[in-house]
């Protein structure tokens, strides 16, 4: 497995402004995930971040509201703009790494915590 | 488009007891995945089920696969209070090496109570 750390673990924002999630992985990896939890809900897929090409977005996220990099093979952020209430959730990255029988696991980095206000 | 869905969503049991936790899954998957997830914190990574049939077990948990009946189970026994948190099964949506796009079925928020 790999190292994976998120920064902020946490931050309370003003609605309007924009919070930069940074995720760093201590291995090169392809593909790197990025999903929302909103409060007492399941996970959903933002987008996928490929090194040297434009995210792929989910139904239902658009690059204007969720803008992410992916400089290199080890690092991406994730900007979520012009926050609302609504925003308010748990942010995390996640990566495939090779797990058993050759096939990959994903693993998560510990999350971003936001709240707006 | 696959769907993930999970019953119970909220599961209250004494220690010491046993039950069973059901994922079941919209379209065909070839493997599938359950994590733990603690109150404010990231999700652990518990059973990769890779085949029809596929049974594994670490300590008071047990999972299995049929991939025929679309269905996963997660089976508790003995429970103890260690084991609260929320359980989550995944299928991934692309059937490649890298099984990216997890859907994630909505949780079980187990609770276990001495």
């Amino acid at each position: 497995s790999a190292v994976i750390s998120q920064k902020p673990s946490r931050d309370i924002c003003q609605r309007g402004t924009s919070l930069t999630i940074q995720c760093q992985v201590d291995s090169q990896v392809t593909m790197m995930f990025w999903y929302r939890q909103q409060p007492g809900q399941s996970l959903t897929l933002i987008a996928t971040a490929n090194q040297g090409s434009e995210a792929t977005y989910e139904s239902g996220f658009v690059i204007d509201k969720f803008p992410i990099s992916r400089p290199n093979l080890t690092f991406s952020t994730l900007t979520v703009s012009n926050m609302s209430p609504e925003d308010s959730s748990i942010y995390l990255c996640s990566v495939p790494l090779p797990g058993l029988a050759g096939l990959y696991e994903q693993y998560f980095g510990p999350g971003t915590r936001l709240t707006v206000t | 488009e696959l769907k993930v869905e999970q019953n119970p969503l909220f599961l209250s049991m004494q220690e010491g007891k046993n039950y069973t936790i059901y994922c079941n899954y919209s379209t065909t998957s070839d493997r599938l995945y359950w994590y733990r997830q603690d109150p404010g914190k990231s999700l652990e990574s518990l059973f990769v089920l890779l085949s029809n049939g596929a049974v594994k077990q670490e300590g008071r948990l047990m999972a299995s696969l049929d991939t025929k009946a679309r269905l996963s189970t997660l089976h508790i026994t003995a429970a103890v209070h260690d084991l609260s948190a929320t359980y989550f099964c995944a299928a991934p949506f692309n059937r490649d090496n890298y099984g990216q796009n997890f859907v994630f079925g909505p949780g079980t928020r187990l609770s276990v109570l001495p």
